[in-house]
């Protein structure tokens, strides 16, 4: 167990809905990434945060927004879904905002747009 | 470009044979690499890591990985394979630029009774 939790686990919605993923980091950690991981693309870095501000953005489609909290969870909003935005979804956290060590990921959240 | 190549998809090696999985990579600056493992329908979990120092990092579950300066490489190595090391592998290495990291495409372990 990484102490890192996600929910939910799974969610299943129809094109053109909108979602909300939730991410708690590791106790103490200041910084929440965010990854979305398909067949075709892999595993692709999407936002980071680091105490409340964003930091660092990837392959994030403007449909999707993050946000973290002042409790340091963070919440991804994914908007007028398709069917390719179908994936998992994984948070991670680490302590600092540069990164030096490791990452620890959460269990995921497996998105199903029909 | 900085970029992680993992140029295998697939490794297929049998039980109690050492097993290699290759990683080289692209970057400006010192490199910070990183092996994870990720399990079925699970969180990636960290194995390792070379920040600097010996040029063999030793690892979680007996994993171990030699960091290659000259061929920029970095592979993930263990003297005797386990079924249950079957999982896909990905190497990592840190954008020195913004501190994110670049992530290989991943590699398929299968270990054969």
């Amino acid at each position: 167990d990484s102490g890192v939790t996600q929910t939910p686990k799974h969610l299943i919605t129809a094109t053109g809905q909108r979602v909300t993923l939730r991410c708690s980091p590791r106790s103490g950690d200041l910084s929440v990434y965010w990854y979305q991981q398909s067949l075709d693309q892999g595993l692709q870095f999407l936002i980071h945060y680091y105490n409340g501000e964003e930091r660092a953005k990837g392959n994030i489609l403007e449909r999707f927004s993050a946000q973290q909290f002042p409790d340091l969870h963070s919440e991804l909003n994914l908007s007028s879904l398709e069917l390719g935005d179908s994936a998992l979804y994984f948070c991670a956290s680490s302590p600092r905002a540069e990164l030096y060590n490791e990452q620890f990921f959460g269990p995921g959240t497996r998105l199903t747009v029909l | 470009a900085q970029s992680v190549a993992q140029p295998e998809d697939q490794v297929n090696v049998a039980e109690g044979n050492p097993l290699t999985v290759k990683c080289t990579y692209s970057v400006s600056g010192n490199p910070y690499l990183f092996w994870y493992v990720q399990y079925p329908n699970r969180g990636l979990q960290f194995l390792l890591k070379y920040i600097t120092g010996d040029n063999l990092v030793k690892g979680s579950y007996g994993f171990e990985a030699e960091f290659n300066k000259s061929q920029t490489s970095f592979h993930l190595k263990k003297p005797s394979a386990l079924v249950s090391d079957s999982a896909l592998y990905f190497c990592a290495v840190r954008d020195n630029s913004n501190y994110q990291l670049i992530w290989g495409a991943g590699t398929k372990l299968i270990i054969k009774p």
